[in-house]
């Protein structure tokens, strides 16, 4: 079945370091790909997504690139912020609309001044 | 901007008791899902929704889970009799496309 495998935090970086949380996944077609954050409390924002390969998914200073040939999406961002503290989940949709999210285990993000 | 709305933000319950977990989905949309995560794991997909019925259910979703869509604002979660198993936080979420949105949750504890 489809899968998404995330890289093993917490992970802590000082302010404006740069990040990069890894993302893989298995899967029988070509799927949707998404991150999520979760900040302390609360719950599930959408950070981006891309819905085929060579795509790139950008919001407030993150990118993902969707790379088939390696299947990743792995999240960056240049400079991290204090506030990105939080709980990151990469997941995949696959087919049509309608269709469930696989979620991997998240990674958490500690960021210090 | 339209947001997924989840009652109660927190739910104590007995075991064995029966709950309803209750959401308004954004109104346009066609598409529900709840999913659940159990204190420090991923996040699981318990079951989604369409045009009155359930399109896909998980494992998870046995005979104690039900869902329904009461009127036309509301899609509720009922866990006829709670184990403490099923403490954890529900999420519900909504779409009409692939994107899915995700109301807040529900922390539920069974005791």
């Amino acid at each position: 079945g489809n899968s998404v495998t995330q890289m093993e935090g917490p992970v802590t970086l000082s302010e404006e370091a740069f990040l990069t949380i890894n993302c893989t996944y298995t899967a029988t077609g070509y799927p949707s790909l998404f991150w999520y954050v979760q900040y302390p409390g609360e719950g599930l924002q959408l950070l981006l997504k891309a819905t085929k390969a060579d795509d790139k998914g950008s919001n407030k200073g993150f990118e993902a690139t969707y790379r088939k040939e390696t299947t990743s999406f792995h999240l960056e961002k240049g400079s991290v912020q204090v506030s990105d503290s939080a709980v990151y989940f990469c997941a995949l949709s696959e087919g049509e609309y309608g269709n469930k999210l696989v979620f991997g285990a998240g990674t958490i993000l500690r960021v210090k001044s | 901007e339209p947001e997924v709305t989840q009652t109660p933000s927190h739910q104590v319950t007995q075991m064995g008791q029966e709950v309803i977990l209750r959401c308004v989905p954004i109104s346009n949309h066609l598409y529900f899902y709840w999913y659940r995560q159990i204190l420090g794991q991923k996040v699981e997909f318990l079951v989604s929704f369409y045009n009155n019925e359930i399109s896909e259910k998980s494992e998870i979703f046995d005979d104690q889970f039900s869902v329904e869509r009461p009127d036309g604002s509301n899609f509720t979660l009922k866990i006829r009799s709670t184990k403490l198993e099923d403490s954890a936080m529900y999420f519900c979420a909504s779409s009409t496309t692939t994107l899915q949105y995700f109301g807040a949750g529900t922390r539920l504890s069974v005791l």
